[in-house]
């Protein structure tokens, strides 16, 4: 069964910094681009951060360009992405995305992981 | 960067009754579509890609259709199981963007 595991959320405040990570399993994870989208409350869906299979190409949304880092470690199957400098619009339940067939949409969703930024 | 505008951002239906959702791009996105149904407090679950094309494994009253920059969700006879939100995605240039939500509710 394919399935993504996302860890490493929490309360940060203003400024602070977190990891997040995403552990994949039930298919080859190399094989497969991958993304964050993040979802703050009672709001609607927005894509973060995406990465390639090999790791070569990133992409960011404007929101988080500057203070993120998206990156993988094919060896241990898991998905990360690096968080600066968090501001209190950055709270949301981030989701770890696998991507469907090489053309950026998603076919498999983790449970998700929220960050809240607050003071 | 490519605008996804979704309409109705709700819409309240019986069970049984055919639902349209429409999806409009502020420039072309060939068909680099998907639909997304969301459930409360569950991550979103993927329905068609590429505009048109059934996810393995949801029911066959689900179809998309368009191309370019109009796009439509069916849902052909409403069960309570549908009752969601539903989002659009483009997937054919970054940044990757979602429409704004249409909520499905039980009239």
């Amino acid at each position: 069964e394919v399935q993504l595991l996302e860890s490493g959320g929490g309360l940060v405040q203003p400024g602070g910094s977190l990891r997040l990570s995403c552990a994949a399993s039930g298919f080859t994870f190399s094989s497969y681009a991958m993304s964050w989208v993040r979802q703050a409350p009672g709001k609607g869906l927005e894509w973060v951060s995406a990465l390639s299979g090999n790791g070569d190409s990133t992409y960011y949304a404007d929101s988080v360009k500057g203070r993120s880092a998206i990156s993988r470690d094919n060896s241990k199957n898991t998905l990360y992405l690096q968080m600066n400098s968090l501001r209190a619009e950055d709270t949301a339940m981030y989701y770890c995305a696998k991507d469907n067939k090489d053309n950026w949409l998603v076919d498999i969703w983790g449970q998700g992981t929220m960050v809240t930024v607050s003071s | 960067d490519i605008q996804m505008t979704q309409s109705p951002s709700s819409v309240s239906a019986s069970v049984g009754d055919r639902v349209t959702i429409t999806c409009r791009a502020s420039q072309g996105i060939s068909s680099w579509l998907a639909w997304y149904q969301q459930k409360p407090g569950k991550a979103p679950k993927l329905l068609i890609h590429t505009a048109s094309s059934l996810q393995s494994g949801v029911p066959s009253r689900f179809s998309g259709s368009g191309y370019g920059t109009d796009f439509t969700l069916t849902i052909s006879s409403l069960q309570p199981e549908d009752f969601a939100t539903y989002y659009c995605q483009q997937a054919n240039s970054f940044p990757l963007t979602f429409g704004g939500g249409t909520k499905v509710e039980i009239k």
